[in-house]
C-alpha cells in the first residue's frame, strides 16, 4: 500500500463546477498536511497548508481528518486555469516528505 | 528574487557517463533536497540536507551523490547513468527548524533522458 494516495483522475469538469479530491495517508504519526499544484511540465508549487481546522483560501478548501487519515480539497467555481495535477503531500518528522502521484483535473469551456 | 535555480533544465546522457545536476537558492534556506519524479509516481527524495556540511539519503539515493559545501548550493552528481534514471529531477528547499509546516520550493526542474 501506497504512504500516500491520490485518485489519479482525471476529473473532466465543466467550468463553474465544484470538484473535490480526497488523499489518504497510511502514517499516524504524520504532522503535517499540504496540497500543491503542478501544471503541465512545470514545477510543483505550494497551493495551500491543510490545518486541523480546516482551511480556505478563496475558493480553495481543504480540510483534515486525523481520525480517517484523509484530507481533502473542495474547488468551488472552477475556471479553466485551475486545469492541473493537484498532489496531496504529507510530512512526518525527521523531514520525512511523501508526495501523492497526483490527481489531474480538467476543467472545460 | 530567484527562489531555486536548477540548472540545465534538459539533458541527454549516454549510458554510463556522469554530470552534475546544479540548484542554487537564494533564499537562505538551510534545508534542501532533490526529487524524482517519473510517471504515475509521487515525487521521491533521493539526497536532503538541513545545513552545509551534512546530507543524508533518502528513498532512491543509489547512483547519485551530493555535497553541501555552502548554504547556497547542492549540487547533484549523477556517478555513471543508466536508463533508469531517466526522469524529470527537482530541487526543493524549506527553511529548516520550522520548516515542518512550511511548504517547499521548487526549481523548475532537469529533464534527463539517458540513452
Amino acid at each position: 500500500r501506497k504512504e500516500v494516495e491520490q485518485d489519479p483522475g482525471p476529473f473532466n469538469v465543466p467550468e463553474g463546477a465544484t470538484v473535490a479530491f480526497n488523499c489518504t495517508y497510511s502514517n499516524s504519526a504524520s504532522q503535517s498536511f499540504f496540497w500543491y499544484r503542478q501544471d503541465c511540465r512545470k514545477e510543483p508549487k505550494l497551493l495551500m497548508s491543510v490545518y486541523s481546522s480546516g482551511n480556505e483560501d478563496g475558493r480553495f478548501t481543504a480540510q483534515l481528518n486525523r481520525a480517517s487519515q484523509y484530507i481533502s480539497l473542495l474547488i468551488r467555481d472552477s475556471k479553466l486555469s485551475d486545469s492541473a495535477t493537484y498532489l496531496c503531500v504529507v510530512r512526518s518528522g525527521g523531514f520525512k516528505t511523501i508526495f501523492g502521484a497526483g490527481t489531474r483535473l480538467f476543467v472545460k469551456a | 528574487n530567484a527562489g531555486v535555480t536548477q540548472t540545465p533544465k534538459f539533458q541527454v546522457l549516454k549510458t554510463g557517463q556522469s554530470m552534475t545536476l546544479q540548484c542554487a537558492q537564494d533564499m537562505n534556506h538551510e534545508y534542501m533536497s532533490w526529487y524524482r519524479q517519473d510517471p504515475g509516481m509521487g515525487l521521491r527524495l533521493i539526497h536532503y540536507s538541513v545545513g552545509a556540511g551534512i546530507t543524508d539519503q533518502g528513498e532512491v539515493p543509489n547512483g547519485y551523490n551530493v555535497s553541501r559545501s555552502t548554504t547556497e548550493d547542492f549540487p547533484l552528481r549523477l556517478l555513471s547513468a543508466a536508463p533508469s534514471q531517466t526522469s524529470v529531477y527537482f530541487c526543493a528547499s524549506n527553511p529548516a527548524g520550522t520548516g515542518l509546516f512550511y511548504g517547499y520550493t521548487f526549481g523548475s526542474g532537469t529533464r534527463l533522458t539517458v540513452v
